[in-house]
């Protein structure tokens, strides 16, 4: 079975710029989340998405959004680009089984962003 | 709101010997624990996990403690290898859905 897949692996922008990262998750995983990872600062949830809403949301600015497809890929974009949004990100998906508890996620290896 | 802590940012120790990684929690909502582990360049990768009804939890070389009163786990690596330097992350779940709650992670090396 193929893993979580995330395209690109790398990104340069300017502050001011938006973009937008691909994930597409292990396949039967309908259940699709987000992390941002900066030094010092963990994994930061963004947000998680299952058959196409959004049903839960971390305390990002609404700069970041997200969205899933029907194929349950997802996309991420961040507007506007601050300096401070330049890290790495990663997406995971999970068998949802009806329940929150023993949940695991599966990453990806994540886009790498910079902010210039 | 840090609800999951590491304090150790690094931890260096020899091969062969103990590595403990330790991790604090505040949420008492928290029902199950997981640890996952990071390579550079990779995503982070499970490795071993535990509900609240237990205590403790081992796999192959790999064992977690949980002390529910103390909101405390920690990951007991025995005997550690070079191969097991990289960053740990010590995450939380069971109160909302897609999510956990994850430390700021734990750089460990193990020298040769």
């Amino acid at each position: 079975k193929a893993g979580v897949t995330q395209t690109p692996r790398y990104l340069i922008k300017t502050r001011g710029q938006q973009v937008t990262l691909s994930c597409s998750p292990i396949s039967g995983h309908r259940s699709v989340s987000w992390y941002q990872q900066t030094p010092g600062q963990g994994l930061q949830f963004l947000f998680e998405y299952f058959s196409e809403t959004q049903r839960n949301k971390g305390n990002f600015p609404g700069r970041f959004s997200g969205r899933q497809f029907s194929n349950s890929r997802s996309e991420m974009n961040v507007s506007t680009l601050e300096l401070g949004d330049s890290a790495l990100y990663l997406c995971a998906s999970s068998l949802w089984q009806g329940a929150a508890t023993n949940e695991k996620l599966f990453f990806g290896s994540g886009t790498q962003l910079s902010v210039l | 709101d840090q609800q999951v802590k590491q304090n150790s940012p690094s931890l260096s120790v020899q091969e062969g010997r103990i590595s403990i990684l330790n991790c604090d929690y505040t949420n008492s909502m928290f029902d199950y624990f997981l640890w996952y582990k990071k390579y550079p360049a990779e995503g982070p990768t499970f490795l071993i996990s535990i509900s609240s009804i237990k205590d403790k939890n081992e796999d192959g070389r790999f064992t977690v403690f949980l002390n529910k009163s103390a909101k405390h786990l920690s990951l007991h690596i025995v005997p550690s290898q070079p191969g097991d330097s990289a960053v740990y992350f010590c995450g939380a779940g069971g109160t909302s859905y897609g999510k956990l709650t994850f430390g700021q992670g734990t750089i460990l090396t193990v020298h040769p």
